[in-house]
């Protein structure tokens, strides 16, 4: 059973561009989570996504970031206009339901 | 609002010797408190968790005790080996269908042979 997959596994982008992170969860998983990992920091929640639904953004910064979970295919983490300060490691994780939660490998963004 | 203190944030230890990270909670909702483990440059991974209804769990090497009153949870790691060595977060969520994790800040473990 493939565990929780993320790619890309590094990410680098300009000031100003977009950033795209997909996230396909573990074999039989409907909920997905994004946390965010500042260097040498904790990991903080961003949005936790079911297939289709936004349950909870309540850490998402109000602009310029994303996320859907689709359907078919991976959940994505969008970012527009990339800022420095965006520069991060992004761990998502999967649940069947309650507890517990898997982790990817993580996406390390770093912007120029 | 939802917070999760840990303590402490480094802590060096002998081989053979027991470690302990102590956590303390906010929430009084919250029901379900994992321990994961980050070496350097990888994954978050799950190594023991405790819910609400249970006030120890061991796993070989590895306990969590919970105190719902208190509002505090600890590991506890004995006969500690190098392979130890890693960032150790606890975190604590509510609700029964998935919730999200708030993390403490970790706690920086270091086994010297």
């Amino acid at each position: 059973n493939a565990g929780v997959m993320q790619n890309p596994r590094h990410l680098v982008r300009r000031r100003g561009q977009e950033a795209r992170l997909r996230c396909s969860p573990m074999k039989g998983h409907s909920h997905v989570y994004w946390y965010r990992q500042l260097p040498e920091e904790g990991l903080k929640f961003m949005v936790y996504l079911q297939k289709e639904n936004i349950i909870d953004e309540s850490g998402m910064p109000k602009e310029r970031f994303s996320a859907e979970f689709p359907k078919e295919g991976p959940s994505i983490l969008r970012i527009q206009q990339v800022v420095r300060g965006d520069s991060a490691a992004y761990f998502c994780a999967s649940s069947e339901g309650s507890a517990p939660q898997y982790f990817g490998p993580g996406t390390r963004l770093t912007v120029l | 609002g939802e917070n999760v203190e840990q303590h402490p944030s480094t802590l060096s230890v002998q081989e053979g010797d027991s470690a302990v990270i102590k956590c303390t909670y906010s929430d009084s909702a919250s029901n379900y408190f994992p321990w994961y483990k980050q070496e350097l440059g990888k994954r978050p991974q799950l190594i023991i968790d405790i819910r609400s209804n249970v006030g120890e769990k061991k796993d070989q090497r590895i306990a969590v005790t919970l105190n719902k009153t208190a509002k505090h949870f600890s590991l506890h790691i004995t006969e500690t080996q190098p392979e130890d060595s890693a960032v150790y977060f606890c975190a604590a969520s509510k609700g029964n269908q998935g919730g999200k994790l708030i993390f403490g800040q970790g706690t920086e473990l270091s086994v010297k042979p």
